[in-house]
């Protein structure tokens, strides 16, 4: 069975960074890419970043580009998402998805989801 | 970058087929996927590759795509159907993935 565990978020003061972590089960972690999805409360799904199964490619929404890393060990089947200079706008539920596959591409989408973790951004 | 647009909500009587369409330019050029979203929970997936059923989604959920439209189609709905839906592609411009903006399902 899949399971993806993230943990990692609370409540952080503008300008500061946070490090969310994805404990990752059930599959072969090393064979699929990752992203992480963020949701406001009361909005809608946003996509925040990606990375392929080997780690060797990243990609980043652009409200995030240069403040965000993605990055994946996978010899500890975890996911990782650094966060510096948050803002007010950075708050949300972060979810942690498996992708259908190794790559990052066309045709990429999320076949599991874990139960996301709250991450607060206020003085 | 590219868009995707959904109706904020739509209302069917339980019984009855909810159609939820997904617009972008040249759509039925990329492949579309659909979350169903319900209260407090993470989203699940319903259709992947525009018309694709994952196990354990009922045959009821249905998907199509062509043109600038794709649409997401729930037959004989239920009250547990009630959710938020999101359809989904990749951006091969951008490197993006993009989601619509959502569509609450009301069953009246």
């Amino acid at each position: 069975e899949v399971q993806l565990l993230e943990s990692g978020g609370g409540l952080v003061q503008p300008g500061g960074s946070l490090r969310l972590s994805c404990a990752a089960s059930g599959f072969t972690f090393s064979s699929y890419a990752m992203s992480w999805v963020r949701q406001a409360p009361g909005k809608g799904l946003e996509w925040v970043s990606a990375i392929s199964g080997s780690g060797g490619s990243t990609y980043y929404a652009d409200s995030v580009k240069g403040r965000f890393t993605i990055s994946r060990d996978n010899s500890k089947n975890t996911l990782y998402l650094q966060m510096n200079s948050l803002r007010a706008e950075d708050t949300a539920v972060y979810y942690c998805a498996k992708a259908n596959g190794d790559y990052v591409g066309e045709g990429y989408y999320f076949d599991y989801w874990g139960q996301g973790t709250l991450v607060t951004v206020s003085s | 970058s590219y868009v995707l647009t959904q109706p904020p909500s739509v209302s069917v009587a339980p019984g009855k087929t909810a159609r939820i369409t997904c617009g972008g330019n040249n759509i039925g050029s990329k492949s579309v996927h659909w979350y169903q979203q319900k209260p407090g929970q993470a989203p699940v997936l319903v259709i992947y590759y525009d018309s694709d059923r994952p196990s354990g989604i009922p045959e009821r959920f249905s998907g199509s795509n062509s043109g600038n439209t794709a649409t997401l189609t729930i037959s004989r709905v239920e009250a547990g159907d009630e959710a938020d839906y999101y359809c989904q592609v990749w951006d091969s411009s951008s490197a993006h993935v993009v989601f619509g903006g959502g569509t609450k399902l009301t069953v009246l």
